[in-house]
């Protein structure tokens, strides 16, 4: 187990409405990371956040967005749900370092698997 | 651009032999090279990792990996595989040195070992 929790588990949601994903970050790490994994895709990331602010995004449209609070947990946010959101939500969290980011090494909670009906 | 290729979709091996999971990259400047592992209804788990120094790699579970930089590759290997391996592997891949945090997933290989 990594200590990365994620809540829900599962998640079923229609065409159009909005949903929250939640992320609780091992002890001692700083930076959380989401990634969306389609069925039979790998991970693809959406963005990334260290002290409270994104730093890093990938190719989403911006009804993806998120937060992070200052105990370093995280919120996945999806607004006007569209049947191709259907995916596995990973959170990792990891430690950046300012001096270097030798050790971004990432660790994964289980997933949300978020159906768009 | 970065990005990862796992040409296998799939891979079968017989308990006791070696498995080889294929993986090669693409990235500006040089790579942090990373290897996941996927069980059903899990998370990817960490299982080593590239940055720099001796081209071999040694990493969890009796797995390790070979860095080629003029092939471009990092394969992942394991001299005796086990029934317990069987899962969907995942190499990644990022810039070591960038404000680019985003790691590039390959698609994943599916790890069959037969008793």
């Amino acid at each position: 187990e990594t200590g990365v929790t994620q809540s829900p588990t599962h998640l079923i949601k229609t065409r159009g409405q909005q949903v929250t994903l939640r992320c609780s970050s091992q002890s001692g790490h700083n930076t959380v990371s989401w990634y969306q994994q389609a069925l039979g895709q790998g991970p693809q990331f959406i963005f990334q956040y260290y002290r409270e602010e994104e730093n890093g995004r990938g190719n989403f449209p911006p009804r993806f967005s998120g937060l992070q609070f200052p105990n370093y947990s995280s919120e996945l946010n999806v607004n006007a749900l569209e049947l191709d959101d259907s995916a596995l939500y990973l959170c990792a969290s990891s430690l950046h370092r300012d001096r270097g980011r030798e050790d971004e090494k990432l660790f994964f909670g289980s997933g949300t698997q978020l159906s768009v009906l | 651009a970065q990005s990862v290729a796992q040409p296998e979709d799939q891979v079968n091996v017989a308990e006791g032999n070696p498995l080889t999971v294929k993986c090669t990259y693409s990235v500006s400047g040089n790579p942090y090279l990373f290897w996941y592992v996927q069980y059903p209804n899990r998370g990817l788990q960490f299982l080593l990792k590239y940055i720099t120094g001796d081209n071999l790699v040694k990493g969890s579970y009796g797995f390790e990996a070979e860095f080629n930089k003029s092939q471009t590759s990092f394969h992942l290997k394991k001299p005796s595989a086990l029934v317990s391996d069987s899962a969907l592997y995942f190499c990644a891949v990022r810039p070591l040195f960038s404000n680019d945090y985003k790691l590039s997933f390959g698609a994943g290989t599916t790890v069959t070992v037969r008793a």
